[in-house]
């Protein structure tokens, strides 16, 4: 069964750094592209960013210069730096796999989400 | 403000059948596929919809979406109860170089 995990989500100040991660599971995890996908409270979903399984990545203009996606292939693991955070980055950070060989925007499945809250 | 238009909500009895839109543009909708999501109160979004038309194993067939040129739609026949939900539609933009979602339409089984 694939499963993704993320973690590392909590209560961060405005202007600091948080760390996520995704722990992914029953399948070949080199072989896909993987998303980051954030929803606000009450709002829709964002997206954040997509990591090729080759390493090719694209920012939304909303994070770019202040997130860094990478992941670990030898982990199973996909990540996401932040920097620089603001009260508007406060959202449920989801980790989904890309379907394979597909465009980035067919997430399938989803992690459950790791709740980021930026306030002072 | 999002990129992809949707009504915000939408509604049916039991039984009936309901249409969401999706509105792009030439950059998004009008050159790539589009995908929907269905997610539940409180939980992740779930694929319905991949590549415009085509369902992934389990979802049943009372889900169909079409494209055509800049405007997609997500028909949902035989209403029930469990379809009561919020559906996304995503594209990939390339003038954004990224994916696009609209706003999400909140659909209510009355």
């Amino acid at each position: 069964e694939v499963q993704l995990v993320e973690s590392g989500g909590g209560l961060v100040k405005p202007g600091g750094s948080l760390r996520l991660s995704c722990a992914a599971s029953g399948f070949t995890f080199s072989s896909y592209s993987m998303n980051w996908v954030r929803q606000a409270p009450g709002k829709g979903l964002e997206w954040v960013s997509t990591i090729s399984s080759s390493g090719y990545i694209h920012y939304a203009d909303s994070v770019k210069g202040r997130f860094t996606i990478s992941r670990d292939n030898a982990k199973n693991s996909l990540y996401l730096q932040m920097n620089s955070l603001r009260a508007e980055d406060t959202a449920v950070y989801y980790c989904a796999r890309v379907r394979y060989s597909s465009s980035p925007s067919q997430s399938d499945p989803w992690g459950q989400g790791t709740l980021v809250t930026v306030s002072s | 403000q999002s990129v992809l238009t949707q009504p915000p909500s939408a509604s049916g009895t039991p039984g009936q059948r309901v249409n969401i839109s999706c509105s792009g543009t030439s950059s998004n909708i009008g050159t790539n596929d589009v995908n929907w999501y269905k997610q539940l109160s409180g939980a992740a979004p779930k694929l319905l919809v991949y590549n415009n038309y085509l369902r992934p194993s389990g979802v049943p067939d009372r889900f169909s979406g079409s494209r055509s040129g800049t405007s997609a739609s997500l028909a949902i026949s035989g209403l029930q109860s469990e379809d009561e939900a919020d559906y996304y539609c995503a594209a990939w933009d390339d003038s954004l170089n990224g994916v696009v979602f609209g706003g999400g339409t909140r659909l209510t089984v009355l």
